[in-house]
């Protein structure tokens, strides 16, 4: 079955970046988009980009242009996000989601979400 | 950007009732290309990550009961739950994926009355 698991908890100091992982497992790695979606405590769903894994292209939303670099290594399957000069509200559960981006038909399956927790 | 507003905020229903969330963007996400809306729409549960209920508008994902309906086009949408069930309990969003950035409304929490 299809499945995108990601890298666990992170608890960073401001001004750090982290590094998200999402291994994909149960199809073909490369037909899929990944998308990245963050979402604050008790808050709703903010989209920030998504990577093509079988080119590398990508599109960031505009918000985090210059912090956000997305890339994948499709020998294992796996998709990154890097979140880079972190502030206290970038504390979030990031999310990857994959589309099938061909007829875009909705983030049909999500991984199971990231905590990261930026603190001093 | 395109800014999706659903409404109500929350809303509490007795089980075996009609839920209607709204959803309004501002401006088409409608592909005349295609004939497509690019509206989809979520369910969360607690600690879960989003799944995915509706997208283009009114197609059903695969294994979503047909409880769960999506209508209109354009600039507004809605969902519709046609008898609520207790596992319906959870917070509702939808999304535009017309044009980037993605956005999705604020949420809709529905409860049981």
């Amino acid at each position: 079955q299809v499945q995108l698991v990601q890298s666990g908890a992170e608890l960073k100091k401001p001004g750090a970046s982290v590094k998200v992982s999402c291994k994909a497992s149960g199809y073909t790695f490369s037909g899929f988009y990944i998308h990245w979606v963050r979402q604050a405590p008790g808050q709703g769903l903010e989209w920030m980009g998504w990577i093509n894994p079988y080119s590398g292209g990508t599109e960031y939303a505009q918000k985090f242009q210059g912090r956000v670099t997305m890339t994948r290594d499709t020998s294992i399957s796996t998709a990154y996000m890097e979140l880079s000069s972190l502030r206290s509200d970038d504390t979030a559960v990031y999310f990857c989601a994959r589309e099938y981006h061909f007829d875009s038909s909705g983030f049909d399956s999500w991984g199971q979400g990231t905590l990261v927790t930026v603190s001093s | 950007d395109i800014v999706v507003t659903q409404s109500p905020e929350s809303l509490a229903v007795s089980l075996g009732e009609r839920a209607t969330i709204n959803c309004q963007s501002s401006q088409s996400v409608f592909y005349r290309s295609n004939n497509k809306n690019y509206l989809a729409w979520y369910q969360q549960k607690p600690g879960q990550p989003p799944k995915l209920l509706i997208y283009w508008a009114s197609t059903r994902q695969s294994g979503v009961p047909d409880r769960f309906g999506g209508s209109g086009s354009g600039t507004d949408f809605t969902l519709t739950i046609s008898s609520l069930q207790a596992e319906d309990v959870a917070v509702y969003y939808c999304q535009q994926y017309y044009t980037t950035p993605q956005t999705f409304g604020q949420g809709t929490k529905v409860e049981v009355k």
